[in-house]
């Protein structure tokens, strides 16, 4: 199988926009499905990003995903950032139902 | 409304073996596959596995094959997990989450999780 890495965490100010990275290490990032979970402390993970760049009823559209295959990679962006938005974001692909999940990235809002 | 509600939290001594529960609800249990993943403290998540409720079928990680089992019980909605021959590294929150779509890989409704501790 392959890996997804993630930066380890990233910082920003309320109301900037951050873009959080997700590089698939073999195989094309287009071949499977990327989604994107928020994990805040003492909870369970709740899904923001679904096929890659489908928005789940509920998640607010400063919420938005992308995938890249020039750089084999997805992204989660965050704009108009909230410092309810600070957590831990995990992404997740598959093959051959198995699932990957990236590392993870922990967000402050400062 | 859907819901995955687990049991609760355990204590184990290694070796021993640990049986948490899923217990879903407010959709149709056969149509959608059940994931396992854990997070072990201060750590990120790791997949362990899943059942199709309707054939019973399971694929396992690679990780945790010959450890762990999982099975369910139709008429009460309710998938389980076991987890055999225990060690402190197994200490972890496990969560259900319920797959939808190709490969049933979104997980769109979590299990609140069940934390179990091993230690002696």
């Amino acid at each position: 199988n392959f890996i997804l890495t993630q930066p380890h965490s990233v910082s920003e100010s309320p109301g900037k926009t951050i873009t959080i990275s997700c590089t698939r290490s073999s195989g094309s990032v287009a071949d499977n499905s990327v989604q994107w979970y928020q994990q805040r402390p003492g909870s369970a993970p709740t899904i923001v990003i679904y096929e890659d760049d489908q928005r789940p009823s509920g998640v607010p559209d400063r919420f938005s995903g992308s995938i890249d295959s020039s750089s084999n990679s997805a992204s989660l962006t965050i704009s108009g950032l909230e410092t309810e938005d600070e957590a831990n974001y995990y992404c997740q692909s598959h093959d051959k139902s198995v699932w990957v999940f990236g590392g993870g990235t922990k967000l402050s809002v400062l | 409304q859907v819901q995955l509600e687990q049991s609760g939290a355990e204590v184990k001594k290694p070796g021993a073996s640990v049986k948490v529960s899923c217990k879903a609800s407010g959709y149709t249990f056969n149509d959608y596959y059940i994931q396992w993943v854990r997070q072990a403290p201060g750590q990120g998540l790791e997949w362990m596995g899943w059942i199709n409720p309707n054939s019973g079928g399971t694929k396992y990680a690679q990780n945790f094959q010959g450890r762990v089992t999982m099975t369910r019980d139709t008429p009460t909605s309710t998938v389980y997990m076991e987890l055999s021959r225990l060690k402190s590294d197994d200490t972890a929150m496990y969560y259900c989450a319920r797959g939808r779509g190709v490969s049933y890989s979104i997980g769109d409704y979590w299990g609140q999780g069940a934390l179990v501790t091993v230690s002696s």
